[in-house]
């Protein structure tokens, strides 16, 4: 079976800081997810990328980048983390095509001092 | 745009009661429809998943769903409930292809 990990599990950050999240995974899906989950609400797509060397934004993509370095990994940069924020960021993937169920990773939990 | 409801925030049930958690969906034609858990502290696992077809869907530990067109529903039973099962359950619905759209969760409670 494959696996998909997310670093770091945990993350701190300062007000102003440029974060980056990490995501690999060994599917060989050719489609990678970044959403964010905040308490008590859903999860919010936030970029995507349907294969290699392509990215879409989501509906969340303001404050954020992402890279899409190979086909197994996908980063996401907070470009300037807000104060007292708070969040879980979940990458996934999934094979390529329409109405596909993601499969997902354990999250980074986000503090932002 | 299609959407997903799920219309309790929270569920408690004795163990080794019955389940039905609710998902009430929006959607132009016959959807795909997913339900996820979430364990304490861990990312989101596949429970079950129904593509257009037979209405009634089995998944992982027990669980099952039914797709009802009429009642635009697609609710997650299990017949015996577990302590382990205590945990967020979050129903989806693929929208404009590759996004998926996620309900707000509900937070499933064990009475031992």
């Amino acid at each position: 079976g494959g696996i998909i990990t997310q670093t770091p599990k945990f993350l701190i950050g300062q007000e102003g800081q440029k974060l980056t999240l990490k995501c690999q995974q060994n599917f060989n899906h050719d489609t990678m997810y970044w959403y964010r989950q905040d308490s008590g609400k859903g999860l919010r797509l936030i970029y995507y990328s349907i294969t290699e060397n392509d990215l879409q934004k989501g509906d969340l993509s303001e404050g954020y980048d992402a890279s899409r370095e190979k086909k197994s990994s996908f980063s996401l940069t907070v470009t300037s983390a807000q104060k007292n924020e708070m969040a879980v960021f979940l990458c996934a993937s999934s094979y390529r095509g329409n109405n596909q169920a993601p499969l997902f990773g354990e999250g980074t939990r986000l503090s932002v001092l | 745009a299609q959407s997903v409801t799920q219309p309790d925030a929270r569920v408690t049930v004795s163990e080794g009661a019955s389940l039905q958690l609710r998902c009430k969906y929006s959607y132009f034609g016959t959807p795909y429809l997913f339900w996820y858990v979430q364990y304490p502290r861990q990312g989101l696992q596949l429970l079950l998943k129904y593509y257009p077809g037979d209405p009634v869907v089995q998944g992982v530990n027990g669980f099952e769903a039914e797709f009802s067109k009429s009642n635009s529903s697609f609710h997650l039973r299990k017949a015996s409930v577990h302590w382990s099962d205590w945990a967020v359950y979050f129903c989806a619905v693929p929208n404009m292809g590759y996004k998926l759209t996620f309900g707000t969760g509900t937070s499933l409670l064990v009475d031992p």
